[in-house]
């Protein structure tokens, strides 16, 4: 079974500019979940999806923003990049919504400069 | 929000000692996960618990889910270089929270 697949696995950005990261579960997961990490923060959860829907938001600003196609594909998208956006952002995905483990894909590097 | 405390925050240590780091919570978890990443890569899920006072072992690693529900621990014996890495606690209700890592460096 292929795990979780994040793409692009790196990305320079400049302030100012949005980017869009994709994430593909593990087949037969349907919760898709986000996190940024960043040496000073550490992993922070930034949102979750289920069966298309967003079931619960971190404390991130509204630039940050996510969405959930029907094959179980997340993406999230962050508009007006900042320099402080430069993290590891990882996808974790687990088969339902509550209650089981989540496993997590490589991640996206993203710098912004 | 739902913090959780993890110690150490680094442990040096020598090739063939067991290894102690545990986590602390102010809120009550369903579920207390711990994960490991090497540099460059996602956390990888080493050990799930899902009940109070739960102990699981996993190989080398042992793992406990505290009675109160509130703190984990994780034991790693005989470590091996290959052990090193940055290990994450995860304490799960609706959404994961971590701790902050513990960073475990083994010298041969």
């Amino acid at each position: 079974k292929a795990g979780v697949t994040q793409t692009p696995r790196y990305l320079i950005k400049t302030r100012g500019q949005q980017v869009t990261l994709s994430c593909s579960p593990i087949s037969g997961h349907r919760s898709v979940s986000w996190y940024q990490q960043t040496p000073g923060q550490g992993l922070q959860f930034l949102f979750e999806y289920f069966s298309e829907t967003q079931r619960n938001k971190g404390n991130f600003p509204g630039r940050f923003s996510g969405r959930q196609f029907s094959n179980s594909r997340s993406e999230m998208n962050v508009s007006t990049l900042e320099l402080g956006d430069s993290a590891l952002y990882l996808c974790a995905s687990r088969p339902n919504y509550r209650g089981t483990e989540a496993f997590f894909g490589q991640g996206t590097r993203l710098t912004v400069v | 929000g739902q913090q959780l405390n993890q110690s150490p925050q680094s442990m040096f240590i020598q090739e063939g000692e067991d290894v102690s780091m545990n986590c602390t919570s102010s809120s009550i978890f369903n579920t207390w996960l711990w994960y490991k990443q090497d540099p460059g890569e996602g956390p990888v899920l080493l050990i799930a618990l899902y009940k109070a006072g739960e102990l699981t072992s996993n190989g080398r690693l042992t793992a406990q889910f505290g009675i109160t529900r509130k703190d984990s621990f994780l034991n790693i014996s005989a470590s091996i270089p290959s052990d090193v890495g940055i290990y994450f606690c995860a304490g799960q209700n609706n959404d994961m929270r971590f701790g902050a890592g513990t960073r475990l460096t083994v010298k041969p």
